[in-house]
């Protein structure tokens, strides 16, 4: 099946500082999401991506469409101690339909620890 | 409130035994799905549904049933329990498209002895 390979695995840093992490793929993808997780809780959806190249921001988080749609890019900046968690990347391949549509592959995550 | 609701939140079976997790959304949502979590392996898909009466098999459906006879209720099963089931296990929902993002459930904490 897909797999997409997320790094880094964990990621120690000071407040304030920013972050990147990134996902990548074998194959293409059509659509790029990504996800936080926090302690005891499922998932939540943070950014959506749906062009080649389309960079998205939700308050101090940026995510980027690799232009080649094997990639994706999540920033986030000056960090703060809620930012504490688990961060997936999910994807659904270049022509996913039907009922493929279900099938939305995650990475490993990058779990984010932030020191005050 | 609205959201996806999975009960129990733990669970402790012995090898062999079966049970089912239980998940029900109340948003009308047609796509669900089941995912573990594993540490380091991220969420992996075991069976997922387009609608009722629909299913299919995800990344690693072994050893687990589902069946969707509503719209609400996504029920997993595992129908002989082996220790490698030790794991965390998420429903999600979404009303259009995952590719709009899955609403997911608080989870099912499992342990097989």
């Amino acid at each position: 099946g897909q797999q997409l390979n997320q790094s880094p695995q964990s990621m120690f840093i000071q407040e304030g500082e920013d972050v990147s992490m990134n996902c990548t793929s074998s194959s293409i993808f059509n659509t790029w999401l990504w996800y936080k997780q926090e302690p005891g809780e499922g998932p939540v959806l943070l950014i959506a991506l749906y062009k080649a190249g389309e960079l998205t921001s939700n308050g101090r988080l940026t995510a980027q469409f690799g232009i080649t749609r094997k990639d994706s890019f999540l920033n986030i900046s000056a960090s703060i101690p809620s930012d504490v968690g688990i961060y997936f990347c999910a994807g659904l391949p270049l022509g996913a339909g039907g009922t493929s549509y279900g099938k939305l592959t995650f990475g490993q995550g990058t779990i984010l620890t932030v020191h005050p | 409130n609205a959201g996806v609701t999975q009960t129990p939140k733990f669970q402790v079976l012995k090898t062999g035994q079966s049970m089912t997790l239980q998940c029900a959304q109340d948003m009308n949502h047609e796509y669900m799905s089941w995912y573990r979590q594993d540490p380091g392996m991220g969420l992996r898909l075991i069976h997922y549904s387009v609608g009722a009466g629909i299913t299919d098999q995800g990344e690693v459906p072994n050893g687990y049933n589902v069946s969707r006879s509503t719209t609400e209720d996504f029920p997993l099963r595992l129908l002989s329990a082996a220790p490698s089931q030790t794991s965390v296990y998420f429903c999600a929902s979404s009303r259009v498209s995952p590719a709009y993002g899955y609403t997911f459930g608080s989870g099912t904490r499992l342990t097989v002895v």
